[in-house]
């Protein structure tokens, strides 16, 4: 069974602040994505890490895939309340399946 | 905003109740899908279909049934469920190439 674990679980940090969460599999997977999802709501799309090294920004978030596609990081450069969420990555199976983290809760105050 | 739109947004039963959920995307996707999350946990999957048809059922309690009409439009029907089924069912629908999920917001269910 593939597993994928997330790190920290939850994460209340202050405006401005750096920080990185941690996906990690003992799998390999065809790509990973990220999701951020907001209460109520549901997840959206963030970015698709294919290629093993790979390196994304979308503004102030910057996503790297391992280079043996089977972690990942994402890092947020100066947090603001609107980064609150949680965050989710989830792995490919080759097209199988997808297979979600349990999810980094963060919490930015202002 | 999401291009896959699921009505209602809310939805509050009884046990003895038949409702049912809806899903759509004009996406042109042919792989839909039924998640159900609870409070602070990911989503769990429920069903896949592709090219409209049932491929993967996670062992779903047949309380849950769900109907694929056409490419665009995935329900879940629902009978007799229990307080436990409470959550919130989010659909989604999958980039042919990617592989990346797109999901609505959500309906919030609540059994009674």
């Amino acid at each position: 069974t593939q597993l994928l674990e997330q790190s920290p679980q939850f994460l209340s940090i202050q405006e401005g602040e750096n920080l990185t969460v941690y996906c990690n599999s003992s799998s390999v997977f065809s790509s990973l994505q990220w999701y951020r999802q907001e209460p109520g709501e549901g997840p959206v799309l963030l970015v698709t890490v294919v290629t093993g090294g790979e390196v994304k920004k979308l503004k102030r978030l910057t996503f790297q895939f391992g280079d043996a596609r089977k972690d990942s990081s994402l890092h947020i450069t100066a947090a603001q309340p609107g980064d609150t969420g949680l965050y989710l990555c989830a792995g490919d199976n080759y097209g199988q399946n997808f297979v979600f983290g349990p999810g980094t809760r963060l919490s930015v105050l202002p | 905003d999401t291009e896959v739109t699921q009505t209602p947004k809310h939805l509050v039963m009884g046990m003895t109740n038949k409702k049912s959920l809806k899903c759509e995307q004009h996406m042109g996707h042919r792989a839909m899908y039924w998640y159900k999350q609870k409070a602070k946990k990911p989503p769990e999957l429920m069903f896949v279909y592709s090219y409209e048809k049932l491929s993967i059922n996670e062992s779903v309690p047949s309380r849950f049934s769900p109907e694929c009409p056409n490419s665009s439009l995935l329900n879940l029907h629902l009978h007799a469920l229990q307080p436990e089924d409470s959550a919130l069912y989010l659909c989604a629908s999958s980039h042919p190439n990617t592989g990346e999920l797109f999901f609505g917001e959500g309906s919030r269910l609540t059994v009674l």
